[in-house]
């Protein structure tokens, strides 16, 4: 099956700075996710976005698919951001959405 | 009512109880899903359900019995579970691409089941 390497595991930032997250993923998808879980466990979608680049406020996502990779834009974070973040995707040929490890973000005041 | 719902948000139970999870999702798709989330670790999926009928089942242990009567409800129904089941059970449902207009399968996620096992 597919596999999904997030980077880093574990980040640890002050309120305000920026911070990439990255995504890599094995095979051509046409499913690509990323999801903040909080500390209660809900999965928040942020972005459905299999290839190109998308925005929402202080988020932003680009996914370069013939490369085989993604990456997610946290700028001016905040305390609230702290979480895990999860990219999820579907192999073209498949029919599930496989999860990688997930990145630890931890936002100081 | 928001997308997607779970009850209970917590359960503790014996091993030998015997408990179901719920889950309704109030966003007219057409394919449900359970996956388990054990600490420290990612999502596993668990079952698919599309259109009612069970399309995946990832190799889950038979204590777990999943039941979808009908697009917009699951279950999941537990009976002689053992410790090491404690986990956040999620459940998501999502639109089929080759149904209807939609032109995303994004999954939506309820907000959880935290089962403690005893």
């Amino acid at each position: 099956g597919i596999q999904v390497e997030q980077s880093p595991p574990d980040l640890i930032l002050q309120e305000g700075a920026n911070s990439t997250l990255r995504c890599n993923f094995s095979d051509s998808v046409n499913n690509l996710q990323w999801f903040h879980q909080n500390p209660w466990g809900q999965l928040i979608n942020l972005f459905y976005i299999p290839s190109g680049t998308k925005q929402n406020g202080r988020l932003s996502a680009t996914t370069v698919a013939t490369e085989r990779y993604s990456l997610l834009y946290i700028s001016s974070s905040q305390t609230t951001d702290s979480g895990v973040y999860f990219c999820a995707v579907k192999e073209t040929s498949g029919s599930r959405l496989t999860f990688g490890e997930g990145t630890q973000l931890t936002v100081n005041p | 009512e928001t997308g997607v719902t779970q009850t209970p948000r917590h359960l503790v139970m014996g091993m030998t109880n015997k408990k179901s999870l719920k889950c309704e999702q109030h966003l007219g798709h057409n394919a449900m899903y359970w996956y388990k989330q054990s600490a420290k670790k990612p999502l596993e999926l668990m079952f698919v359900y599309n259109f009612k009928e069970q399309t995946e089942n990832n190799s889950v242990p038979s204590r777990f019995s999943p039941e979808c009567p009908n697009s917009s409800h699951l279950f999941l129904h537990l009976h002689t579970l053992q410790p090491e089941d404690s986990a956040l059970y999620l459940c998501a449902s999502s639109q089929d691409k080759s149904v209807g207009t939609s032109d995303t399968d994004t999954q939506y996620f309820g907000p959880g089941t935290r089962l403690t096992v005893l």
